[in-house]
């Protein structure tokens, strides 16, 4: 496919571990990306991981990339009511200065 | 640290007018892209600038255009204004273009089309 693709919502209850998904669409990209955006506000970089790795961890976010299946994914461990945000899977393509090519993000509710 | 700034935060137009959307980069970046997030969608690459030039632009009509300026601020500005140009714009900032160096955003300026 062409488009960078999420689901586009998730829920979990408040202590459990958050997994959100994301297939991209080419195996070239250099850098993905993970961004967050609460309500009315800009995105916040979370985290990115290069091309040549396969895993980050970065306190309570992991990163897994798997570059076979062009796939993507965030866990969110012992998720808090304030990771309720919509997070945005984003990729640099060869060519693309560096610029974002985004999916449409996915909507992580936390209920108490 | 100063992050990115965006000025005006909201701003009201009717169709056909003309707009212009501020940007001061993140302290350190040289260089400036612009994005346009509409409701529910992800966020879509107009044109970014890099050494008070435009580097690469994004699938948006001519009515886009924007300037960088010595002190690496940026405008984005937008003619004959369209129902479909309401939206969030983003402004990110990063150092070196063409280097694939985290992008940092602006909180963005919500345009409203009447």
């Amino acid at each position: 496919g062409e488009d960078v693709e999420q689901s586009l919502f998730l829920s979990v209850r408040e202590g459990d571990s958050s997994v959100i998904n994301c297939t991209y669409t080419d195996s070239s990209s250099t850098y993905l990306y993970w961004y967050k955006q609460e309500p009315g506000a800009g995105l916040q970089l979370l985290t990115y991981i290069f091309s040549n790795m396969d895993m980050k961890q970065d306190q309570r976010l992991t990163v897994l990339l798997n570059k076979k299946d062009k796939h993507l994914s965030l866990r969110i461990a012992d998720t808090q009511t304030g990771d309720s945000a919509i997070y945005f899977c984003a990729e640099t393509p060869p060519g693309s200065q560096g610029n974002l090519i985004f999916g449409k993000g996915t909507k992580l509710s936390v209920k108490p | 640290d100063a992050g990115v700034t965006q000025s005006p935060t909201h701003l009201i137009k009717t169709r056909g007018q003309q707009v212009t959307l501020r940007c001061s980069p993140k302290s350190g970046h040289d260089t400036v892209s612009w994005y346009q997030q509409a409701l529910g969608q992800g966020p879509q690459f107009i044109f970014q600038y890099y050494e008070e030039e435009e580097r690469q632009r994004g699938n948006f009509p001519d009515r886009f255009s924007g300037h960088q300026f010595p002190n690496y601020s940026s405008e984005l500005n937008v003619n004959a204004l369209l129902l479909g140009d309401s939206a969030l714009y983003l402004c990110a900032s990063s150092l070196r273009a063409g280097v694939s160096q985290p992008q940092h955003f602006g909180d963005g300026t919500r345009l409203s089309i009447l």
